[in-house]
């Protein structure tokens, strides 16, 4: 069965750091794209980053040099490394597996809160 | 960047109803188009894919249409369980959300 949990949501003063992980099940987190979705509170959905099979990633332009996306095969883990946070950046994030020929995102998260504030 | 832009915002309908959500992007994206079902307090749900393709376990009265330019989901007899919003994504190049549909009673 494939699952997929988030962990390391939080209360983080602005400018501060905080690491994200989605630990996943039923399948090998290297196999698949990854992405990360983040949704602002009474807002719609917003695509933050992603990390290819083969290792290539991306990012919402928000986001570039403050975040960063990895994986770790060995923990079969999910990584989105957070810094620089600011007050916009508040939202659950949620960690999906994606792939199909159009890199839909079948299989999510349960998402984690992320509130910076000071 | 490619501009998504789904229509309406809101969306009041009768249990079944049918229901047509419509998506139109900036840019011509083939069929690169994803439709998911959000309910409050819980993750996206992925529906359609490319465009048209049912996610398995999707029931039926769920139908996605369009491709290049313009989209559209129809939900034919809506459900109780249907209430809920819409969100439509293009992943012909970065990945976009458009705005959402709230389907509300």
């Amino acid at each position: 069965e494939v699952q997929l949990v988030e962990t390391g949501g939080g209360l983080i003063q602005p400018g501060g750091s905080l690491r994200l992980s989605c630990v996943v099940s039923g399948f090998t987190v290297s196999s698949k794209y990854m992405t990360w979705v983040r949704q602002a509170p009474g807002k719609g959905l917003e695509w933050v980053s992603l990390i290819y099979s083969g290792g290539a990633t991306d990012y919402t332009d928000s986001v570039k040099g403050r975040f960063t996306i990895s994986r770790d095969i060995s923990k079969n883990t999910l990584y989105l490394q957070m810094n620089s946070l600011r007050a916009q950046d508040t939202a659950v994030y949620y960690c999906a597996r994606g792939g199909g020929l159009t890199w839909y995102s079948d299989y999510w998260g349960q998402g984690t809160l992320v509130v910076v504030s000071s | 960047d490619i501009q998504m832009t789904q229509s309406p915002s809101t969306l009041s309908a009768s249990v079944g109803d049918r229901v047509t959500i419509t998506c139109r992007t900036s840019q011509s994206i083939n069929t690169f188009l994803n439709w998911y079902q959000q309910k409050p307090g819980k993750a996206p749900k992925l529906l359609i894919y490319a465009a048209f393709s049912l996610q398995t376990g999707v029931p039926s009265r769920f139908s996605g249409s369009g491709s290049g330019t313009e989209f559209t989901l129809t939900i034919s007899g809506l459900q109780p369980e249907d209430f809920a919003t819409y969100y439509c994504q293009q992943t012909y190049n970065t990945p976009v959300f458009g705005g959402g549909t709230k389907v509300e009673i």
